[in-house]
Formats: C-alpha cells, sequence, structure tokens
C-alpha cells in the first residue's frame, strides 16, 4: 500500500530561523510528488511538482527537493506569513491515477 | 479564471437529513475530485470523474453517498442521510489530465452534522 509520512507533524520558528520539513513515502512507482500549502479555513494551494530524484524546484523562500526515498522543504529564512500546514502528496505509477496525501506539517513561525 | 468554487461553504444539519454538496470545476479541466479531511485522517479522495465519468470510487464511505457530474461543470456530492460521523471538511478538485496531473482545490464546504 502507497504511504506517505510527513515529520515533524508541527514545527515553530522564529523568524528568519531556516528549518526543513521532511516527506518520506513508500510507493511502488514514483510518478510525481506534489508539495501544497494550507491556510485554515482554505482549500490546498499548488507549490510544487517534482518528478525525479535530484530535482529541485524553488519560489521565494521554499525550495523543495527530492530522493528516491523522501522529499525536503526548505524554508529559508522565513517569516510570519509563511505560516500553514504544508501537504506533501504522491502520484504512482500504474494503478489509479489519484494523490496519496500526507497528514501534513503545520508551520508557526512568530515574529 | 475563479478558481474552483464550491457551495455552501457551511452546513449545518441534523443526523438523517440529505445533504447536496455542489462543485464548478475550472473551466477546460478534464478531471474532478472530492475529497474529504478530517483531524484523523487527514485528505481522503473520495471519487474521481474524467470527462464526466466516475473512474474511482473506491474512496466513498458507504452507500449513503453518492457523486454525480451532470457535465462538465458542475458536479454534487450527496450524502443521504446524514451522520454526525460525516462532519468533516469536502473539498473538491479539478485538474487538466487525470489525478497524476497538478490538482487545484476549492476553498471546501464545512459540514457539521447534529
Amino acid at each position: 500500500e502507497d504511504q506517505v509520512t510527513q515529520s515533524p507533524e508541527a514545527l515553530r520558528l522564529q523568524e528568519g530561523e531556516s528549518s526543513s520539513l521532511n516527506c518520506s513515502y513508500t510507493v511502488s512507482g514514483l510518478r510525481g510528488l506534489f508539495w501544497y500549502r494550507q491556510d485554515p479555513g482554505k482549500g490546498p494551494e499548488f507549490l510544487f511538482t517534482l518528478y525525479s530524484a535530484g530535482e529541485e524546484k524553488e519560489k521565494e523562500r521554499l525550495k523543495a527537493t527530492l530522493t528516491k526515498k523522501e522529499s525536503f522543504l526548505h524554508i529559508t529564512a522565513p517569516k510570519p506569513e509563511d505560516s500553514a500546514t504544508y501537504l506533501c502528496a504522491v502520484s504512482t505509477q500504474g494503478g489509479s491515477e489519484k494523490l496519496v496525501f500526507g497528514k501534513g506539517t503545520k508551520l508557526t513561525v512568530n515574529p | 479564471d475563479a478558481g474552483v468554487i464550491q457551495s455552501p461553504r457551511h452546513e449545518v444539519t441534523e443526523m438523517g437529513q440529505e445533504v447536496t454538496l455542489r462543485c464548478k470545476p475550472i473551466s477546460g479541466h478534464n478531471s474532478l475530485f472530492w475529497y474529504r479531511q478530517t483531524m484523523m485522517r487527514g485528505l481522503e479522495l473520495l471519487i474521481y470523474f474524467n470527462n464526466n465519468v466516475p473512474i474511482d470510487d473506491s474512496g466513498m464511505p458507504e452507500d449513503r453517498f453518492s457523486a454525480k457530474m451532470p457535465n462538465a461543470s458542475f458536479s454534487t456530492l450527496k450524502i443521504q442521510p446524514s451522520e454526525p460521523r460525516d462532519s468533516a471538511v469536502y473539498f473538491c478538485a479539478s485538474s487538466l489530465y487525470g489525478g497524476a496531473d497538478t490538482q487545484y482545490f476549492g476553498p471546501g464546504t464545512r459540514l457539521t452534522v447534529l
């Protein structure tokens, strides 16, 4: 069974304190790995898609990386507005085309 | 583009009542997804459609849940009869080409069943 595990469940940072969120996955064959941001009371907002090990993508203070077993979302010099829950999801080769989501990491950045 | 539109945003109902949630996908998207999000289980796929046809409904909890997509711009998720354990946030999402493509989510419907 395809599984996605995110860690930590919650993370508190001071403004400017860089850190990383982890997404580890167990799938039969990875087709793509997705990162989403979710603010309270809103739907998940798409951030990145990664397709192959070694791939990296950046957007403002966020950088996503991918290996054969996990992905990291690096947050450089975070600001309070980066506070949100970050969700990771995978799509797999073969079988039903659908995303399997992790339970997310709730990030709080204090000013 | 207006993005994915869902209605109502909040629904409070009593156990046993019928509930209908509505979704308008992004224009031009061929795939539509219904998800349920709870604290305990996270985000779970209930059903998805390609070109208005249901492809995978293995996530639909039981016969009380049904979903339809009569045309490319409208879908409904119906719960009849509703139960307190159905209380959750229900999201609709759409993508250009299937479940492996980037999905764009609506704002969700928060359902409370008393």
